[in-house]
């Protein structure tokens, strides 16, 4: 079935980097756009850019300009998004979905949490 | 920024009531482009509404969403136990923007 697979929990320091990864099956990787959003705890949703598998091309959120990488691997079908310069308000669950009919596939999620 | 508004807050009803959730945008979003979420504890959103008033795949009838312009709802109707949730708006025309979400509980 459609579905995206997400690396586990990450515990980092302040001013660490994180790197999650979500693996896409059931569907063709390169025909849909691939999106992240976070959700800090007890918030709601936040958008924070989107890569496209076939190009490669990305658009980040403004408030993560100079802090976040989408990048990907086609042949295996993966998707990462690297966040450098972490502080405590980047604790959050990351996920990836897919631009379908709207966000219509999303990742299990991502637990980061950043700690000293 | 297009700001998504939702209201109430929370709304406590009864199983087999009738709900109706509320999202207000600051500026005008095409029919198009405006989806509704479910989120339950520990789980990633799930899509419910597309472009205002189409199902996705394997939603139930008793949800249904309306609007036009600025004002958009969610209704469900007959609520069953598993539709206690928090649910979500989201516009996805102009960048994409989350509501903060009503959390609809158990009265």
């Amino acid at each position: 079935q459609v579905q995206l697979v997400q690396s586990g929990a990450e515990v980092k320091k302040p001013g660490a980097s994180v790197k999650v990864s979500c693996n896409a099956s059931g569907y063709t990787f390169t025909s849909y756009y691939l999106h992240w959003m976070r959700q800090a705890p007890g918030q709601g949703l936040e958008w924070m850019g989107w890569i496209h598998p076939n190009s490669g091309g990305t658009n980040y959120a403004q408030k993560y300009q100079g802090r976040v990488t989408m990048t990907r691997d086609t042949p295996i079908s993966t998707a990462y998004m690297e966040l450098t310069r972490l502080i405590s308000d980047d604790t959050a669950v990351y996920y990836c979905t897919r631009r379908g009919d709207a966000f219509d596939i999303w990742g299990h999620g991502t637990m980061v949490t950043v700690s000293p | 920024e297009i700001v998504l508004t939702q209201s109430p807050g929370t709304l406590s009803l009864s199983p087999g009531e009738r709900a109706t959730l509320s999202c207000r945008a600051s500026q005008t979003v095409s029919s198009s482009y405006l989806a509704w979420y479910q989120q339950k504890p520990g789980q990633a959103p799930r899509l419910l509404i597309f472009g205002t008033s189409s199902r996705a795949t394997g939603i139930p009838d008793r949800f249904s969403g309306s609007g036009s312009g600025t004002d958009f709802t969610l209704t469900i109707t007959r609520l069953e136990p598993e539709d206690f949730a928090v649910y979500y708006c989201l516009q996805y025309v102009s960048s994409y923007t989350f509501g903060q979400g009503t959390k609809l509980e158990i009265k």
